[in-house]
């Protein structure tokens, strides 16, 4: 397997335009995260997903964040509008099951200006 | 509530040891993890522990001690591509959060 696939992988857009992010996770992992990395903050999480189904999106910043999993293979991020402060890491990662090890992405690097 | 402290920045000679602290504050604790964060990379998996003791990895081993909220990461050897962050995550019972909680990274230089 090839791993977590995220992209793009650089994203630089301009104040109140729409990002999506986009992540594969791992072939047969039942759950998928994307969290948020800052110098300030850390990494944290975002929102994360149980066979498709969002379990818990307590770390979701505003209801400018949005995120889907139509599928087993297939997860989106979206920010609408987007704001300077929203420029961070954005990873996504994948467990086989929630008792094992999380499987990062290489990351998108979201650039608001 | 759920707390996660390390360093935030070390220093040390390649061919030496270093040891990287966290301590964590949890309700409900079920095993700590240890990633590894090159520069521009994504976290990698080192190590778990989930009982009381060390776990041995090759250079490098990890410690915990439940009682006392705190866990160790020991790197020997240390070579130049050690040079990373270092995250410390805390597995708990619960359903917020993704069962995990990571700390904020101790940053480790490798001198030669």
């Amino acid at each position: 397997d090839a791993g977590v696939i995220q992209s793009p992988r650089h994203e630089v857009t301009e104040m109140g335009q729409e990002v999506t992010l986009r992540c594969k996770p791992i072939s047969g992992h039942d759950y998928l995260f994307w969290y948020r990395q800052t110098m300030m903050r850390g990494l944290e999480l975002l929102i994360y997903f149980n066979n498709n189904v969002p379990i818990d999106d307590s770390g979701m910043p505003e209801d400018r964040f949005s995120a889907k999993m139509p599928n087993a293979s297939f997860s989106t991020l979206k920010i609408q509008p987007s704001e300077p402060r929203d420029s961070a890491v954005y990873f996504c990662a994948s467990k086989l099951r929630m008792n094992t090890e999380a499987f990062f992405g290489q990351g998108t690097r979201l650039t608001v200006v | 509530g759920q707390n996660i402290d390390q360093p935030t920045e070390m220093t040390a000679t390649e061919g030496a040891i270093v040891q990287i602290n966290c301590t964590y504050q949890t309700s409900g604790f079920n095993g700590l993890f240890w990633y590894q964060q090159h520069a521009g990379e994504a976290p990698t998996f080192l190590s778990y522990n989930v009982l009381d003791g060390l776990e041995e990895k090759g250079r490098f081993s990890s410690f915990l001690s439940r009682s006392k909220g705190y866990s160790y990461l020991l790197l020997k050897e240390l070579q130049m591509k050690d040079s990373a962050s270092y995250l410390c995550a805390v597995r708990y019972y619960g359903g917020s959060q993704g069962n995990l909680i990571f700390g904020k990274g101790t940053k480790l230089s490798v001198k030669p």
